[in-house]
Formats: structure tokens, sequence, C-alpha cells
């Protein structure tokens, strides 16, 4: 089953409006999250690591003050997209790294991703 | 600096024929990990496989295969007699050991499968 649920699937706002994308990992404790950001017919990139009870690490050229990290709780990381414009539409993708006790070679657990459309 | 090639931007296959995708990386660690990643168009990421640094073993799963080359920091995958269903863009990628779950992703390669 899901590992990691990312919340909502696609999102339609206005311009001006902001947004918020919660990230959750399912029975187990997520110190560490990460939110990485998928332009069209583009790779996934880093945009930030989200860290539990202390401020988030944002990736050169991301702006903190319009990506508001915040990772309250060992579940629960969220992305708040502050006064959105239409070049903020994008896919939006959480990451929760490996589970506490996987193997090695486990998978990298990743919520299915936002989709969000400004107009 | 981490960093992830895959020169294939677009390869188009008729069915059933086989395709290999590349993959170079870069790191000045002598611990990382490597991965695929499929997203077919619904966005969703399915992994493929993750590999350390440590185990140059080949792998094989079903029609997927890698081959882990060290020497020449090559990670490429095959997909042998190719499906419609394979039709998705491939990502490589790769994560060093001191951030071992903070993974940097290749360009991406798509992938059509013709019938």
């Amino acid at each position: 089953g899901a590992v990691v649920s990312q919340h909502p699937s696609w999102v339609i706002c206005k311009s001006g409006t902001s947004v918020k994308i919660e990230c959750r990992s399912l029975d187990f404790q997520a110190t560490t999250m990460f939110w990485y950001r998928q332009f069209p017919k583009q790779s996934l990139m880093l945009m930030a690591t989200s860290n539990e009870g202390s401020k988030a690490t944002y990736e050169q050229g991301v702006e903190k003050d319009k990506f508001l990290i915040n990772h309250a709780s060992l579940t629960l990381s969220t992305l708040t997209v502050t006064s959105a414009h239409p070049e903020d539409s994008s896919f939006y993708i959480c990451s929760t790294g490996q589970v506490p006790g996987e193997v090695y070679n486990s998978p990298l657990h990743f919520g299915n991703g936002t989709r969000l459309t400004v107009t | 600096a981490q960093k992830v090639t895959q020169a294939q931007t677009e390869i188009s296959v008729v069915e059933k024929e086989d395709v290999t995708l590349d993959c170079v990386y870069e790191t000045r660690d002598t611990t990382y990990y490597l991965f695929w990643y499929k997203q077919p168009p619904s966005g969703e990421l399915v992994f493929l496989i993750r590999r350390n640094s440590f185990d140059e073993q080949n792998e094989i799963s079903g029609r997927y295969s890698w081959n882990f080359q060290k020497s020449t920091s090559s990670f490429n995958f095959t997909i042998t007699a190719s499906q419609v269903v394979d039709s998705a863009v491939y990502f490589c990628a790769l994560s060093e050991g001191t951030s071992y779950d903070k993974v940097i992703f290749g360009p991406g390669t798509s992938l059509s499968v013709i019938p």
C-alpha cells in the first residue's frame, strides 16, 4: 500500500492566492521530507529539505518566502505556495526518503504528486 | 558536485524491440546510490531499482536489466521485448552516502513504444 500520501492530487487557483499541499508519511515517522518541483517535460528538481521541528533547507534559487514549508509533526510536512502566479504552475511531489528499518536497496518513497495550475 | 546525465532525450521503438536507456553519473563520494524511476503520463513515480556503489553486479528483473559499471560511471537500463505499456519517461537518479535519501534526478528519457 501507499507509504506516502500527498494531497491534493490537483488544484486550480487564481493568481494571487495561496495553496497548501500536504505530504503525510503513513505508518512511520519521517524526520526529513523532501519537496520537488517538475515543470512540463522537465526533470524533478529538489526545492527544499523539510526537517521536523526546525527550519527547512532550501536549494539555491528557491524563494523561501514564496514556498513556505512546515514540518510540525513526524508524519506531516506542508508546502504552501504563497501569492501564486501562473509561472508557479507545476507538478509538486514530496518524498519521505527511506523508511526506517527497510533494507538498503529499498525504494525511496514519493507521493503521487500535486498538479498546480494557477490561472 | 553530483550530476546525472541522460543523453537520450526521446527514444521511439517498435513494440518487441529491445531498448537501452543510458545514464552517466558524477560524484566524489565513494558511497552513493543509483536509482531508476518510471514516470507514466499520470505523473506518479514508479520505483524500478536502487543500487549502491559497492554492488556492481548486474541485475535482471523480468524484461528489465541494469548494467552498472563504475569504471565508466554508467548505470544503463535495458528493456527487452518492449511493450506499449513501457511508454513513459524514465529517470536515472543519484544520492550520496552523506544524505542518501536526497535524490538528484537526471533529465529523463521519454520512451515511446509504437505498436
